[in-house]
């Protein structure tokens, strides 16, 4: 069973960091693709940023994306990271840990993890 | 940045009723297009991916149209479970999400 575990949301202080973990379990790790969604409270989804299917290719970024967000992954540890640096009230939201689904044409996020929520509040 | 659009951004209807949503894309994305349901504090259940390929274990009552800009998430016969918002993705360039449907009974 595949399951995607998020941790290490909180309240935060304007200008701070996070760094928020993403445990993998069920499948093989290595071989998908994964990202990071948000969602605001009371807001639409938001796609942050992720590994690209195509290793050559990286990291791929949303353009909202303005360089403070970070994702790693340990693929030894079947763990997926993302760093946000100088939070701001506006990245208060639930993140969410997505895999994206295999297969040639088949780009959806086929299982989400629980979310973690972080609060960007003084 | 290829943006979509949804509509309605709010749908009332009534447990039996067919119902369609719809899904512009700024650009053509051929059929790389993905819809999901999210229900209140849960995380969002993926139904249809490359614009018609029901996911496995999603009730038949989902179909998927659409290929270019215009798409559209059809429910045939609405069951009481099937409340919930409904989002569109792209994923031809990156990942967009459109803006939501939201799908009350009335």
């Amino acid at each position: 069973e595949v399951q995607l575990l998020e941790s290490g949301g909180g309240l935060v202080q304007p200008g701070g960091s996070l760094r928020l973990s993403c445990a993998a379990s069920g499948f093989d790790f290595s071989s998908f693709s994964m990202s990071w969604v948000r969602q605001a409270p009371g807001k639409g989804l938001e796609w942050l940023l992720g590994f690209s299917i195509n290793p050559d290719r990286g990291i791929l970024y949303a353009d909202s994306v303005e360089g403070r967000f970070t994702i790693s992954r340990d693929n030894s540890k079947n763990m997926l990271y993302l760093q946000i640096n100088r939070l701001r009230a506006d990245d208060t939201a639930i993140y969410y840990c997505v895999k994206r689904s295999g297969g040639y044409g088949m780009g959806g996020f086929d299982f989400w993890g629980q979310g973690t929520t972080v609060t960007v509040s003084s | 940045d290829i943006q979509l659009t949804q509509s309605p951004s709010t749908l009332s209807a009534s447990v039996g009723d067919r119902v369609t949503i719809t899904c512009r894309a700024s650009q053509s994305i051929s059929s790389w297009l993905a819809w999901y349901q999210q229900k209140p504090g849960k995380a969002p259940k993926l139904l249809i991916q490359k614009a018609s390929i029901l996911e496995s274990g999603v009730s038949s009552r989902f179909s998927g149209s659409g290929s270019g800009t215009d798409f559209t998430l059809t429910i045939s016969s609405l069951q009481p479970d099937d409340f919930a918002t409904y989002y569109c993705q792209q994923y031809s360039k990156l990942y967009i999400f459109g803006q939501g449907t939201k799908l009350e009974i009335k």
